[in-house]
């Protein structure tokens, strides 16, 4: 089956810095990628998605990359605000329809220090 | 309002007993799914529903069931209520096709003793 890697010790930034956090996937690649903010005792909340023939996505602050070879995806957070802080998951599709509905990772919290 | 609502928010209940977990949605979605997390685990997948008529187990489904009473509600039951099964439960709901993203519910803490 497949499995997802996410640091899983916390991650702690200085405000303003990039904040980069890692997901990896063994097996076979999925046919897009997701990343979600969940904060303390609340539901997941979407935030990007990259296809599986997307190299870079961006959205404001945020920008995910997606490299098949590696089976990796990097997230960063650019100009990072104590409000970033929180625990941002990753999660894999592999039909692209939602066939098996989505695994997650177990999340890496990110801390930024102001 | 909130799009998609978790009822109770939170549970207690004992070894044995069968308990009903709710979810509506306002979304106007066909596909919903319940998830459970627990510390260290992340997010695993129960069960989820493409329509009103189809119902698939996910990664997780023992000692569960589910029933899609319409399109905007899915509920999921434990039948006879285990202290394993202590963790905060999370519906969501996705359009169909392809390269959607997943909204999900405020979650229900339940508490088996």
């Amino acid at each position: 089956s497949q499995k997802i890697e996410q640091n899983s010790e916390a991650l702690n930034i200085q405000e303003g810095k990039t904040a980069t956090l890692t997901c990896n996937y063994t097996n076979y690649s999925p046919a897009y990628l997701q990343w979600y903010r969940q904060d303390p005792g609340r539901g997941p909340v979407f935030l990007l998605l990259i296809r599986e023939n997307e190299k870079e996505k961006r959205k404001e602050r945020l920008k995910v990359t997606f490299d098949t070879t590696l089976k990796q995806s990097l997230f960063h957070i650019t100009a990072s605000q104590p409000a970033d802080s929180a625990t941002y998951l990753c999660a894999l599709d592999y039909s692209g329809g939602g066939a098996d509905g989505l695994t997650f990772g177990k999340g890496t919290h990110l801390i930024i220090q102001p | 309002d909130a799009d998609v609502t978790q009822t109770p928010r939170n549970r207690i209940t004992k070894t044995g007993k069968r308990i009903m977990l709710e979810c509506s949605q306002t979304k106007g979605h066909d596909r919903m799914y319940w998830y459970r997390q627990d510390p260290g685990l992340g997010l695993r997948l129960i069960y989820y529903s493409f329509d009103v008529k189809d119902i698939n187990k996910g990664e997780i489904s023992d000692g569960y069931s589910v029933s899609r009473q319409a399109q905007a509600k899915f509920s999921l039951s434990l039948e006879s209520a285990i202290p394993n099964q202590t963790a905060l439960y999370f519906c969501a709901t996705s359009e169909a096709g392809w390269y959607n993203e997943q909204f999900f519910g405020p979650g229900t803490r339940l508490t088996v003793l």
